[in-house]
């Protein structure tokens, strides 16, 4: 079954560290570009960070950068976010996605293909 | 940044009522607009993409449209499972993209 898996969310107080796991089956995860969006509780949501196939480039939304980091592990079928100097405004649903390119990703040719179920992250003392 | 506008952010409708959401752009965009659909407790799921195709699977009731800083998207004939939340997402400013706030689909 072709399916992502998101764990290692739970309650950390401010400040604190957190790292988010992705595991990837069903399908060739080193052959896709992979992201992080969130959703706020009763919120929009907010692409956080995309990491390439190879992992050699990495992106992050601003409020993240020196924060988070993305990485993965293709032998594994890994994605990760390492998530230190957590806020509570970091409360959030931490989603992974994949990446489907129709044309190619620096043209912007691309939408979230298949996405997980989502991981629960409170920052609150 | 650019900025994604979705109008209205909640809506109420019937089945089979005709529905339009629109998108607004800061910043032209070309086609490089894509709508998702998520329920109460759910992942997003994808309905179109460069702003008119339709992914696989997804009902030809949905139709999207436009181009540059205008986007809509159009479901002809409401159904029960339609009542959801949907979101324009543009891709254009890769690898930074912004989502609209929402759009709130309720059953009158």
């Amino acid at each position: 079954e072709v399916q992502l898996v998101e764990s290692g969310g739970g309650l950390v107080q401010p400040g604190g560290s957190l790292r988010l796991s992705c595991a990837a089956s069903g399908f060739t995860f080193s052959s896709y570009w992979m992201s992080w969006v969130r959703q706020a509780p009763g919120k929009g949501l907010e692409w956080v960070a995309n990491i390439k196939q190879d992992g050699s480039e990495k992106y992050y939304v601003d409020s993240v950068k020196g924060r988070f980091t993305i990485s993965r592990d293709n032998a594994k079928n890994s994605l990760y976010l390492q998530m230190n100097s957590l806020r509570a405004e970091d409360t959030a649903v931490y989603y992974c996605a994949s990446l489907k390119m129709y044309y190619d990703f620096w043209s912007g040719g691309w939408y979230f293909d298949l996405w997980g179920r989502g991981t629960l992250v409170t920052v609150s003392s | 940044d650019i900025q994604m506008t979705q109008s209205p952010s909640s809506l109420s409708a019937s089945v089979g009522d005709r529905v339009t959401i629109t998108c607004r752009a800061s910043q032209s965009i070309s086609s490089y607009l894509n709508w998702y659909q998520q329920k109460p407790g759910k992942a997003p799921k994808l309905l179109i993409y460069a702003a008119s195709s339709l992914q696989s699977g997804v009902p030809s009731r949905f139709s999207g449209s436009g181009s540059g800083t205008d986007f809509t998207l159009t479901i002809s004939s409401l159904q029960p499972e339609d009542f959801a939340t949907y979101y324009c997402q543009q891709s254009y400013s890769t690898p930074s993209i912004t989502f609209g706030q929402g759009t709130r689909l309720e059953i009158k």
